[in-house]
């Protein structure tokens, strides 16, 4: 049972415009969420987090999305460049300085046209 | 400024095989974790530790086993080799505390089984 879900596999988008990628959770006791963001033949490389105290964070290009009634988080990259193309994990825990292991998602690989 | 080291990148292992895979971090974290990812699926867990002489399950233990004598090295051991053991596998580490969830990975191992 997928506690976080990522439903498209992949996404294209055109260099410059926005890239949404979305994420869903099944567990409301989650409460601590990452992206993490993989190349080819590279261990992943974390991105950007966010508490469920917030409903956004930003960081540069980068801002992450909170919905907690929902039960579902987004990843928006503005402007997409040819360098974003990766795939993009979601993660969540339980709170945010424990050791409670990441439950990561399938992973969404972005594809930034030029 | 090595990070995460993983060794071997590559291997291939007959069935009823065993072998170890190296991982060792010179960065003092705590928290070291074994991660697998088959093709199309997200990063799953197969043990973790929080410290030299602690180690706990994750979501697929079966087949694998770990030893945690220093800070420094986290060697994951699979016993008799199965197919259903081809896979990368990706060793993290973390900070205690709030960096915990900031996982800084190895580049992974590719292994085969056959």
């Amino acid at each position: 049972d997928q506690q976080v879900k990522q439903n498209s596999p992949s996404l294209s988008v055109q260099e410059g415009r926005i890239s949404i990628l979305n994420c869903d959770y099944t567990n409301s006791m989650f409460d601590y969420f990452l992206w993490y963001k993989k190349y080819p033949a590279e261990g992943p490389t974390f991105l950007i987090s966010i508490s469920s105290i917030k409903d956004k964070n930003e960081d540069g290009r980068f801002t992450v999305f909170l919905n907690k009634s929902a039960k579902h988080l987004s990843l928006h990259i503005v402007p997409s460049q040819p360098g974003d193309s990766a795939v993009y994990f979601c993660a969540a825990t339980f709170r945010p300085s424990g050791n409670t292991p990441l439950v990561f998602g399938k992973g969404t690989r972005l594809s930034v046209i030029a | 400024n090595a990070g995460v080291t993983q060794t071997p990148k590559f291997h291939i292992l007959k069935i009823g095989q065993s072998m170890t895979l190296q991982c060792t971090q010179d960065m003092n974290h705590n928290y070291m974790y074994w991660y697998r990812q088959d093709p199309g699926m997200g990063l799953k867990l197969i043990y973790y530790s929080v410290g030299a002489g602690i180690t706990d399950k994750g979501e697929v233990p079966n087949g694998y086993n770990v030893s945690r004598s220093t800070t420094e090295d986290f060697p994951l051991r699979l016993e008799l080799a199965a197919p259903s053991q081809t896979s990368v596998y990706f060793c993290a580490s973390s900070k205690t505390g709030a960096g915990a969830n900031v996982l800084t990975f190895g580049a992974g191992s590719r292994l085969t089984v056959l």
